[in-house]
């Protein structure tokens, strides 16, 4: 079976950084995807690991560690507006769909 | 602008009633999805359709029915079988299915609620 675990809820302050940890048990792995989810909002599409390391991008970096079965999404110079869900996806080809397996999603909430 | 437009925005059944949930998508995706969301839960998929004319079940597809008569069009029908149906409704598309490395976008869904 698949499985994905996230932390629930995560609580950090305005301009400072915060690590989001995710890790997956599959039976095949092709690709790993970070969405944000205001709240009553659509999930909107953030990054995409494949190979291992970690991707850059403005704010927003994302780690992956296939062996690990672990990927991590970094925030930093938080803003309010960061205060939001994160979804981490998993895509296993074995799966149905296009094989795509959420998390429940981390709950952050950032303070003044 | 090209994107995803699922309609209505908020949708009240009453018991024993059939309601339809819209979602239009006018990116050029063969791809769609309808996934189901709870609080404290990740998202669930009920139907995807990967071609026009084909649509397979997803992990949760009892109570649901689809149709995909057209590319740009993928609506869900939520039946009087699906006995607990208040949640947040998400309709995503892809441009391919299996084995793509883009992301599925999302709609800004539609959250029904029992009357």
């Amino acid at each position: 079976g698949q499985n994905i675990d996230q932390p629930t809820e995560m609580t950090a302050t305005e301009g400072a950084i915060v690590q989001i940890n995710c890790t997956y048990q599959t039976s095949g792995f092709n690709g790993l995807f970070w969405y944000q989810q205001h709240a009553g909002e659509a999930p909107t599409f953030l990054s995409y690991n494949v190979l291992d390391g970690l991707e850059e991008k403005g704010r927003f970096s994302s780690f992956l560690s296939r062996s690990k079965g672990y990927s991590y999404l970094l925030l930093k110079e938080l803003q309010m507006k960061d205060s939001a869900s994160y979804l981490c996806a998993v895509r296993d080809p074995g799966g149905g769909a296009d094989g795509l397996t959420f998390g429940k999603g981390t709950h952050l909430i950032i303070q003044p | 602008d090209g994107g995803i437009t699922q309609s209505p925005k908020y949708l009240f059944r009453k018991e024993g009633q059939n309601v339809t949930l819209s979602c239009e998508q006018n990116l050029n995706h063969d791809a769609m999805y309808w996934y189901r969301q709870d609080p404290g839960q990740g998202l669930r998929l009920i139907y995807y359709s990967q071609i026009v004319n084909d649509f397979q079940k997803g992990d949760i597809a009892e109570g649901y029915s689809v149709s995909r008569e057209k590319k740009e069009s993928f609506p869900l029908t939520v039946t009087s079988a699906q006995k607990n149906p208040t949640a947040f409704y998400l309709c995503a598309s892809s441009p391919t299915g299996i084995g793509s490395n883009q992301p599925q976008h999302f709609g800004d869904g539609t959250r029904l609620s029992i009357l």
